[in-house]
């Protein structure tokens, strides 16, 4: 069965300050998929990044980065110079192998609040 | 270009009752899925429909059910209410191959 694990259920840090949130999952897949999304007071789901168990490379996009080490299983977020905007919480997803195209059932982590203090 | 639309986005009823909820997805997108999340549980997979068959079921008992229309537009209905099913109900669109979820803004259902 799989399974995601955010140990941070809240963090809080000063604007500017860098701050990183861990994620790990558990699979017995060799081909899966992590996602990590956004879900600000509003409720919407926004979608931040989609990464396949075949590329380890890490990404940066702007101010955000992800850092994918399959050898822990971990799959972790990291914004820099955070912003008050950035609160939210943050939701680590993993989705094993697509049975015929289209989406699989994500199973999400508890998620991790992130509080932005000005 | 629209997002994902849900309604209606707030409703309340009381135990016994049932509920419809409504997903309109992105143009093209042909997969919506069903999410709930609660304060407990967290978020959780509800079902999956493309091109009107249901392919992905989560763990849910069967007084959850939904359907897809041919213009991919999805309906999910929760009959006899439990005070449990009190939730953000999250409908999410995607494309064939891109695996990428997209989300509405959800439905809260209060069960009174």
């Amino acid at each position: 069965a799989q399974k995601v694990t955010q140990a941070q259920t809240e963090i809080s840090v000063v604007e500017k300050e860098d701050v990183t949130l861990d994620c790990v999952y558990e699979t017995r897949d060799t081909t899966y998929y992590l996602f990590w999304y956004k879900q600000p007071p509003s409720g919407e789901l926004v979608f931040l990044i989609r990464r396949n168990s075949f590329d380890e490379q890490n990404e940066i996009s702007g101010r955000y980065s992800w850092n994918f080490q399959k050898s822990t299983s971990s799959f972790n977020f990291t914004i820099t110079a955070s912003q008050v905007v950035d609160s939210a919480v943050y939701f680590c997803a993993l989705s094993e192998e697509y049975s015929g195209g289209g989406a699989d059932g994500l199973t999400f982590g508890k998620g991790t609040h992130l509080i932005i203090q000005p | 270009k629209a997002g994902v639309t849900q309604t209606p986005r707030y409703l309340i009823k009381t135990r016994g009752q049932q509920v419809t909820l409504s997903c309109s997805p992105i143009s093209g997108h042909r997969s919506v899925s069903w999410y709930q999340q609660t304060p407990g549980q967290g978020l959780q997979f509800l079902f999956e429909y493309f091109s009107e068959t249901q392919r992905n079921k989560g763990n849910f008992p069967g007084r959850f059910s939904g359907r897809q229309f041919s213009n991919s537009r999805s309906e999910m209905n929760v009959s006899t209410l439990e005070l449990g099913d009190s939730a953000l109900y999250l409908c999410a669109s995607s494309l064939l191959s891109t695996g990428e979820l997209f989300f509405g803004e959800g439905s809260r259902l209060t069960v009174l």
